[in-house]
């Protein structure tokens, strides 16, 4: 079975303070993609990555960036997080651009 | 961009089967349909997809109208565990890694 592993199910930060969101996968997929979820707007796509260093913005990118320097491991950065970044962070990886995504557990963020 | 619709809610008794439809008229040829469920607090599940024709696994049915215009979900013997939320999912353009995720259908399966 493939494993999407995300290291903090519940996380706290303040306003202002760097946060890093880690995404790991074990199937040596080559796309990952973070998404964000909130109640009625379903899930917009963050950031996803094609290979390793390779990255495109999806429909949210403003105020976060992303990390792919190995390609099991995806990471999202909020630069300075801000109250409205509060969510619940999804991150996904896929093989293959018919295949299907496969999502870890989700990390829900606040930010005080 | 592709769309896809999904009824807002829907019950279904424990033990029967449970049809959940979605209607995705603006997909393009070649697209497949995904299917997933989503239990709170919890990571989007992948149930099924498929392209043409009908396809089943050992958690649902995909049934696919021949103009790929729609297509329904079938659990064929729903149970409690199966309350949660289904999303039909297509690529919002041929070609590109975005994926249209709707707000789904909130499916109470009820005792």
């Amino acid at each position: 079975d493939v494993k999407v592993t995300q290291s903090s199910r519940y996380l706290v930060k303040r306003t202002g303070e760097k946060v890093f969101l880690e995404c790991v996968q074990d199937m040596d997929h080559e796309n990952m993609f973070w998404y964000r979820q909130d109640p009625g707007l379903g899930l917009r796509l963050i950031y996803f990555s094609y290979d390793v260093k390779m990255k495109e913005k999806g429909d949210i990118p403003e105020g976060y960036s992303v990390s792919r320097e190995k390609k099991e491991r995806f990471s999202l950065i909020l630069e300075s997080a801000s109250t409205n970044q509060t969510s619940m962070y999804l991150c996904a990886s896929k093989v293959t651009v018919n295949q299907p995504q496969h999502f870890g557990d989700g990390t829900r963020l606040s930010i005080l | 961009d592709a769309k896809t619709t999904q009824p807002t809610s829907m019950d279904c008794a424990e033990g029967r089967a449970a049809n959940l439809p979605c209607n995705h008229s603006t997909i393009s040829g070649n697209e497949y349909v995904y299917w997933y469920r989503q239990i709170h607090s919890q990571g989007p599940q992948y149930i099924i997809h498929g392209l043409k024709n009908n396809e089943t696994n050992e958690m649902a049915s995909l049934i696919i109208t021949e103009d790929r215009k729609s297509s329904t979900l079938i659990l064929p013997h729903a149970t409690l565990r199966d309350t949660a939320v289904y999303y039909c999912i297509v690529r919002a353009t041929s070609g590109t890694y975005k994926y249209i995720f709707g707000t789904g259908t909130r499916l109470k399966v009820l005792a």
